[in-house]
């Protein structure tokens, strides 16, 4: 089935401790890419990236690192998590020339920073 | 540069009724445009995406949505509103629309709250 899939859904951390939010897509898409949703604001864009090697940030990048070792992978990395960061994170995959550009959305992860 | 407005951030609507959500956008190009769904404590699904072609485009759900140019817009539908639709509607678009140069990232509006009265 093909799938983005985030780990772990839930997690609750306190201040300054690293973490890292997995995703993964099992459709050869070379485009990823990190949302979070806060009430009221939508979904912004933190992150992304267009094939291995190749990220660039998004309209909310401060506080977050990402890498792009492998094509399937994109993790997400709050090296020193403050509770602004609070908030619903979703990854998307997709083939950036398929005709019609859809987006695939895992299906979230709640991040709660204490 | 591009951006989404969703005008209603909160709708309510009885059961039955007809339902229009408001998505308007500024894009320079012919933009790429999505609504997508999120119920409670989900994550998002695709409702319908409009690229080229036929202005007014079938989804899922029996949700249907309107591409006019001249006004910017692209407003989502339903006829006859159930009560499983009460959830929220993000309305977005992709700089995909030219070819050789954009990313393909998405802009969404900040959403609208659908309720459903019985």
């Amino acid at each position: 089935e093909a799938q983005v899939t985030q780990n772990p859904r839930y997690l609750i951390t306190v201040t300054g401790k690293k973490l890292t939010v997995t995703c993964s897509q099992n459709m050869n898409h070379e485009y990823m890419s990190w949302y979070r949703q806060d009430p009221g604001l939508g979904l912004r864009q933190i992150y992304y990236s267009m094939n291995v090697e190749v990220t660039d940030k998004g309209d909310v990048p401060e506080g977050y690192k990402v890498s792009r070792k492998e094509k399937r992978n994109f993790p997400l990395i709050l090296e020193s998590p403050s509770p602004n960061q609070t908030s619903l994170y979703f990854c998307a995959s997709s083939h950036p020339w398929d005709r019609d550009h859809e987006q695939y959305f895992g299906p979230g992860t709640r991040l709660t920073v204490t | 540069a591009q951006s989404v407005t969703q005008p209603d951030i909160h709708i309510t609507v009885s059961e039955g009724a007809s339902l229009e959500l408001r998505c308007n956008y500024s894009y320079g190009a012919t933009p790429y445009l999505f609504w997508y769904v999120q119920s409670p404590g989900q994550g998002l699904q695709l409702l319908l995406k409009y690229f080229s072609g036929d202005t007014l485009v079938q989804g899922i759900k029996g949700f249907e949505a309107e591409f006019k140019r001249s006004q910017s817009s692209f407003n989502l539908r339903k006829p006859s509103v159930h009560w499983s639709d009460a959830a929220e509607y993000f309305c977005a678009v992709s700089d995909f629309g030219n070819y050789g140069g954009s990313q393909g990232n998405l802009i969404f509006g900040k959403g609208t709250k659908l309720s459903v009265k019985p």
